[in-house]
């Protein structure tokens, strides 16, 4: 049973480039968070997600930050126009439909923006 | 403003011992307690919750939940180097009306020496 997926696991940008990061939850998962972690910060959420709906956003920061999960593919998390202050190991976690709290993580997007 | 707060440690534990690992938490309305092991540059995995105050016991863990004092514990017993990890506290309150994300301390940083 694969667990979560995320790709790409290692991302380099410049400043002022856009950065995608896709997540696809474990199988008969039907709800994706995001979650940022910061050098020496702790794990931070971001947004919660079902099939083409945002449920939650209220972690996400308020511009250049966005995030879908279309009814067909994974999740994706874009951020546009990246700063230096945008590195970080991003996260995603899906959870079953019966148990939305439990959720289990994917390895992780580490973005690097030059 | 929700907040988890955790000794960062280093926590030094010798092998065999039992390793204590503390948490509290700010909101009252929380009601999901969980402990994930988080190995350096590794994505969180998930070890123990706990949702009901009093013991939950799986093999060598066992979560501990005190609603009146806000406070969480992880045991972790006959420790193994195996174990040396940061241990991150996670609290979900189910607040706003949807499944909210959760709430993660900073972590504590485990050593268990040979």
């Amino acid at each position: 049973n694969a667990g979560v997926m995320q790709n790409p696991r290692h991302l380099v940008r410049r400043r002022g480039q856009e950065a995608r990061l896709r997540c696809s939850p474990m199988k008969g998962h039907s709800h994706v968070y995001w979650y940022r972690q910061l050098p020496e910060e702790g794990l931070k959420f971001m947004v919660y997600l079902q099939k083409e709906n945002i449920i939650d956003e209220s972690g996400m920061p308020k511009e250049r930050f966005s995030a879908e999960f279309p009814k067909e593919g994974p999740s994706i998390l874009r951020i546009q126009q990246v700063v230096r202050g945008d590195s970080a190991a991003y996260f995603c976690a899906s959870s079953p439909p019966t148990s939305r709290e439990t959720q289990y993580f994917g390895p992780g997007t580490r973005l690097l923006v030059l | 403003q929700k907040e988890v707060e955790q000794n960062s440690g280093p926590l030094s534990v010798p092998e065999g011992a039992i390793a204590s690992l503390n948490c509290t938490y700010s909101d009252r309305g929380s009601q999901s307690f969980f402990w994930y092991r988080q190995y350096s540059g590794k994505s969180p995995e998930l070890i123990m919750s706990i949702y009901s105050n009093g013991d939950k016991e799986d093999g060598r863990f066992t979560a501990q939940l005190n609603k009146a004092s806000q406070y969480v514990s992880l045991l972790i017993r006959d420790s193994q180097p195996s174990d040396s990890a940061t241990y991150l506290c996670a609290v979900n309150s189910f607040s706003g009306g949807g499944a909210d994300g959760l709430t993660f301390g900073k972590g504590t940083h485990l050593i268990i020496q040979p």
